[in-house]
């Protein structure tokens, strides 16, 4: 199993630019997140999936819009890049209720 | 790598000795907690979890302990290693929309040979 996969690993964007971030997972897992990282700021959650073709809102979504037409995958995108945006993303599976969530290797982001 | 947490508290620890990672957690309702371990450049390793109906949790060379009257986690290292070298995260969850988690905001542990 490769586990979870993120593509591209770095980008940089000129602000107002457009993205899309593929998350893609081969464990069967039904829950979908993708989180920011920022320095001293720890891991906050942008959007989440609890199964194909449904989408949620989580703690920071504004500039950003998720898709999951596949179960494994998740796709994460930027319409108009701000500075502000500049970020690690991280992606992350789970398979169900209670359990550890298994995160991607993240993609650096840079909005200049 | 990333700079992950250029702020982050920071345990400075000798090799051979036990670390000790605290995190206070405000949620009362939570009832599954991980611990994570996150090296430079990479995203988050799953290390140790405990439900709240348990107190203590062990590993190897880690253990976990849960009081929920004060609503604290702590992480226990055993004879930090060079590679025990990174940013550790506390996570809770209540399981509540999408079983999401709230993570804590990682201590940075450095190992000193």
């Amino acid at each position: 199993n490769a586990g979870v996969t993120q593509t591209p690993k770095f980008r940089v964007l000129k602000t107002g630019q457009s993205m899309t971030l593929l998350c893609a997972q081969d464990m069967n897992h039904e829950y979908m997140y993708w989180y920011r990282q920022d320095p001293g700021m720890g891991l906050r959650l942008i959007h989440y999936s609890v199964g194909e073709g449904t989408t949620a809102k989580g703690e920071v979504p504004d500039g950003y819009n998720v898709s999951r037409l596949k179960k494994q995958n998740f796709l994460l995108g930027l319409e108009s890049a701000a500075p502000s945006q500049t970020s690690v993303y991280f992606c992350a599976s789970m398979f169900g209720g209670r359990d550890e969530q298994y995160f991607g290797p993240g993609t650096r982001l840079t909005v200049t | 790598g990333e700079s992950v947490g250029l702020h982050l508290p920071t345990l400075s620890v000798q090799e051979g000795d036990n670390s000790i990672i605290n995190c206070a957690y405000s949620n009362s309702a939570s009832d599954y907690f991980i611990w994570y371990k996150q090296e430079s450049g990479k995203g988050p390793q799953f290390i140790i979890d405990i439900r709240s109906n348990m107190d203590k949790r062990q590993g190897q060379r880690v253990t976990v302990l849960l009081n929920k009257t004060v609503k604290h986690l702590s992480l226990q290292i055993a004879a930090t290693q060079p590679g025990d070298s990174a940013v550790y995260f506390c996570a809770e969850t209540s399981g509540a929309a999408g079983n999401k988690l709230t993570f804590g905001g990682g201590t940075r542990v450095l190992v000193k040979p």
